[in-house]
């Protein structure tokens, strides 16, 4: 059974500063997607990384895929409120339990 | 593109009755996933559908059971409901049951009293 751990659980910052979410795994993944989910909606898929070692940027995020494949990271620079939300990083049928971000103004 | 569409978007139903879900992928997509997702738990697989087919299955009770129609929509079912059933019931649609990547509908809120 493949796992995917993210951290931290929660977190809670200012409007400004930045920040970065993880998401590790013992297991070899092709492909690693990260979500980001609002209360009571399905989550938004925010991006797709497939190859070991890769970086894409989405406006002030930016979401890397570990060498070996087993992890990912989310860089968030200069947090928005709008920023808040429950990111989810996902490996085909499976997802880790979330990181619930609070960017307060 | 319209996207996934889940009905009805809140239900509440009591312990024993059953309840059936419906979900119409994105257009052209043949691959519908459906999922279980509470606060302590996290989003849980529940079962993959491709062509009418169940391709994959998650670990679940035989309550939970679900289909897929010609048209690609799928519904579920959960029978004989218990409080625990008590969850947000997200439904994901890929192109194919190979593709990693997944776009999800809103959900069903779905409480048990």
């Amino acid at each position: 059974t493949q796992l995917l751990e993210q951290s931290p659980q929660f977190l809670s910052i200012q409007e400004g500063e930045n920040l970065t979410v993880y998401c590790n795994s013992s297991s070899v993944f092709s492909s690693l997607q990260w979500y980001r989910q609002e209360p009571g909606e399905g989550p938004v898929l925010l991006v797709t990384v497939v190859t070991g070692g890769e970086v894409k940027k989405l406006k002030r995020l930016t979401f890397q895929f570990g060498d070996a494949r087993k992890d990912s990271s989310l860089h968030i620079t200069a947090a928005q409120p709008g920023d808040t939300g429950l990111y989810l990083c996902a490996g085909k049928l499976t997802f880790g339990k979330g990181t619930l971000l609070t960017v307060n103004p | 593109k319209a996207g996934v569409t889940q009905t009805p978007r809140y239900l509440i139903k009591t312990r024993g009755q059953q309840v059936t879900l419906s979900c119409s992928p994105i257009s052209g997509h043949r691959s519908v996933s459906w999922y279980q997702q509470t606060p302590g738990q996290g989003l849980q697989f529940l079962f993959e559908y491709f062509s009418e087919t169940q391709r994959n299955k998650g670990n679940f009770p035989g309550r939970f059971s679900g289909r897929q129609f010609s048209n690609s929509r799928s519904e579920m079912n959960v029978s004989t409901l218990e409080l625990g059933d008590s969850a947000l019931y997200l439904c994901a649609s890929s192109f194919s049951w190979r593709a990693d990547t997944q776009y999800f509908g809103p959900g069903t809120r779905l409480t048990v009293l």
